[in-house]
């Protein structure tokens, strides 16, 4: 089994709204991600946990707030966003081991909305 | 910053005809992974390659691993509708960090 599942599907938000993205991998990946897709661009790195820490912050603005609960979850929590935050936001997990094992597995995504 | 370039960005064919795409860099990757995404759907991966010179196959799709695994390059025989989408490589240095190509739009014409 190869999925990481994310929910919602789809979210729409104001600007003073806070919600929460939610990830979920049973594959017993130990490095869990957060990308950020606008239209038409390849997928944007903004977080990644190795073993449930924070190992990159690819300096997002503080409105997003990453939260890894266990190995197998991830979420992140949206407060106060912009609308240039809507987009594409993607979850991915992977082995955390050198080589074929560096392959990022990614869920269906979320799409976002910020009115 | 590493670079991965993607050619072509847009390629439009009739079904039944070959193509390639290639991702080259000027930086040695330690893996490869091809994707492929369709509209507002998370990518789904097709293949990694970790071998310089390494060629996969997967059906009608061929992956190649350049020998300095500085490159790659994706081949499609006789194409067909269902292969229309975004197709992405992204090369692995370690620490978790993939470098992404901008992305080959693909459309198969019936």
């Amino acid at each position: 089994d190869t999925e990481v599942t994310q929910t919602p599907k789809h979210l729409v938000m104001g600007m003073t709204n806070k919600k929460s993205l939610k990830c979920e991998q049973h594959m017993g990946h130990r490095a869990m991600y957060w990308y950020k897709q606008k239209a038409k661009k390849p997928p944007e790195l903004m977080f990644v946990y190795s073993y449930e820490k924070l190992s990159i912050n690819e300096s997002v603005p503080s409105r997003f707030s990453p939260e890894c609960p266990n190995s197998s979850l991830l979420n992140l929590h949206l407060h106060a966003l912009q609308p240039e935050d809507s987009a594409l936001y993607l979850c991915a997990s992977s082995r955390l081991l050198q080589g074929a094992e560096e392959t990022q597995y990614f869920g269906p995504g979320t799409r976002l909305l910020v009115l | 910053t590493q670079l991965l370039e993607q050619s072509p960005q847009f390629l439009s064919i009739q079904e039944g005809e070959n193509l390639t795409v290639y991702c080259n860099s000027s930086s040695v990757f330690s893996s490869l992974q091809w994707y492929r995404q369709e509209p507002g759907e998370g990518p789904v991966l097709l293949v990694t390659v970790v071998t310089g010179g390494e060629v996969k196959k997967l059906k009608r799709l061929t992956f190649q691993f350049g020998d300095a695994r500085k490159d790659s390059s994706l081949h499609i025989t006789a194409a067909q509708p269902g292969d229309t989408g975004l197709y992405l490589c992204a090369g692995g240095q370690g620490a978790q960090k993939l470098v992404f190509g901008q992305g080959t739009r693909l459309t198969i014409n019936p």
